[in-house]
């Protein structure tokens, strides 16, 4: 199980959209549409904002979506918020039983 | 609500055992789609899944870590644990317990921080 990949660092504006990127192979990410994406704040416990790659828990706003392509996952933030400065994690199935791959992480800065 | 809370102590030895243990509250342990695991997240890196344990007791290790884990539960104090042994500094790590299903984690506790150090 090798972690799946992401930027370090990605930033935008207020009002702005970014995408994070969060690559794989066929034997997670584009071998089930069960991706998921979590936000952790510093020195708080990781929150699901994205599951089975573009599904939104109640609560989550719509400015976050997500999508994928072959091995590729993808979290985009539209009018991006204060508030959104975190740490984002993807995670994907990768078959068996309770086998969760995540990735390396990014970091969102609004600036 | 659900509520996770890990518990254990803040600083091994090296060579010696973690042990941390989790309890629920606000439901039961026994939902037939519920797991219930332990991820682990170094300071200022990523996460890591350990292992995952079903009401029924199997159990589901990464393959990393499997030689040196085991998990166990007890449905009737709504708790499960970890044990993971001959600890070294690499297993530094804030712990989370958390409940998820088969294809995604759901919720989490909020982290203990066990440090290995003589």
């Amino acid at each position: 199980q090798s972690a799946l990949t992401q930027p370090r660092s990605v930033s935008g504006s207020p009002g702005q959209s970014v995408t994070i990127s969060c690559t794989g192979t066929s034997s997670d990410i584009g071998g089930y549409n069960y991706v998921s994406w979590y936000q952790q704040h510093p020195g708080k416990a990781p929150k699901l904002m994205i599951y089975d790659v573009t599904k939104r828990p109640s609560g989550v706003p719509d400015r976050f979506s997500g999508s994928k392509s072959g091995n590729t996952a993808s979290l985009t933030i539209s009018g991006l918020q204060a508030e959104d400065e975190a740490d984002y994690y993807c995670c994907s199935y990768a078959g068996g039983f309770t086998s969760y791959v995540f990735g390396t992480g990014t970091k969102v800065t609004v600036v | 609500q659900l509520q996770l809370q890990e518990s254990g102590p803040g600083q091994v030895k090296p060579s010696e055992t973690l042990s941390l243990t989790c309890t629920v509250s606000g439901g039961s342990v026994t939902g037939k789609n519920d797991y219930w695991g332990w991820i682990r997240q170094p300071p200022g890196k990523g996460l890591e899944w350990i292992g995952s344990i079903y009401y029924s007791d199997n159990t589901y290790y990464n393959p990393s870590l499997k030689s040196r884990v085991t998990m166990s539960i007890d449905t009737s104090k709504r708790q499960f644990s970890l044990n993971l042994y001959s600890v070294t500094a690499a297993d530094t790590a804030v712990y989370y317990c958390v409940r998820g299903t088969i294809v995604l984690v759901l919720d989490w506790g909020q982290g203990t921080l066990v440090t290995v150090s003589s």
